[in-house]
């Protein structure tokens, strides 16, 4: 079975631009969530996907948005990027029971000029 | 804060030691999971614990709960160099079914 993938791995933006990154989770698990991880901040929540609709969502500004798909597969996207969106983008699957164990991505590094 | 703060931030130890890492928190939670993270990659869940269990094992991981005092701790015996990596709790909220990951204990196992 085919864990979590997440594209792209690396990417280096400048200020202002925007990105998108994409997650395509375990076949068959229908919870996308989105974390940020930062050496100071740590891991912090971004936002969670099921069936389509987001069921939870963390305190970040609007600029964070994402979105998921029929399949299942969820991509985020930060617009007008600052210097520090620079991070660590987690995804992680789950089977949707949102208490039990989430399946984690490598991740993408972004990195904001 | 509703995350979880792990203590100590940093441990160094030599192989064959064991290792004891804790996670405190501050609301009511559904359960308690333990991950681990090698440098600048994805988190693996370790072990979870129901907030009805006390005590828990896997392998040569220990998880304990007191929910009384609202923290965790997770034992690793008999250390190797592979258990380098930094360990996080992630409590899960009773009601709101949200993850919260603590900052993280970074374990250093020597050869």
């Amino acid at each position: 079975k085919a864990g979590v993938t997440q594209t792209p791995r690396y990417l280096i933006k400048t200020r202002g631009q925007q990105v998108t990154l994409s997650c395509s989770p375990i076949s068959g698990h229908r919870s996308v969530s989105w974390y940020q991880q930062t050496p100071g901040q740590g891991l912090q929540f971004l936002f969670e996907y099921f069936s389509e609709t987001q069921r939870n969502k963390g305190n970040f500004p609007g600029r964070f948005s994402g979105r998921q798909f029929s399949n299942s597969r969820s991509e985020m996207n930060v617009s007008t990027l600052e210097l520090g969106d620079s991070a660590l983008y987690l995804c992680a699957s789950s089977l949707g029971q949102n208490t039990g164990e989430l399946f984690f991505g490598e991740g993408s590094r972004l990195t904001v000029l | 804060s509703q995350q979880g703060e792990e203590d100590p931030q940093a441990l160094s130890i030599q192989e064959g030691e064991n290792a004891t890492m804790n996670c405190s928190y501050k609301t009511s939670i559904n359960n308690l999971q333990w991950y681990r993270q090698n440098s600048g990659r994805g988190l693996v869940h370790l072990i979870l614990i129901r907030s009805n269990e006390r005590e828990k094992h896997s392998g040569r991981l220990r998880v304990t709960l007191d929910t009384s005092k609202k923290s965790s701790s997770l034992l690793i015996t008999a250390s190797r160099a592979a258990d380098t990596a930094s360990y996080f709790c992630a409590t899960v909220h009773i009601n709101f079914n949200k993850f919260y990951f603590g900052s993280g204990t970074k374990l250093n196992v020597k050869p």
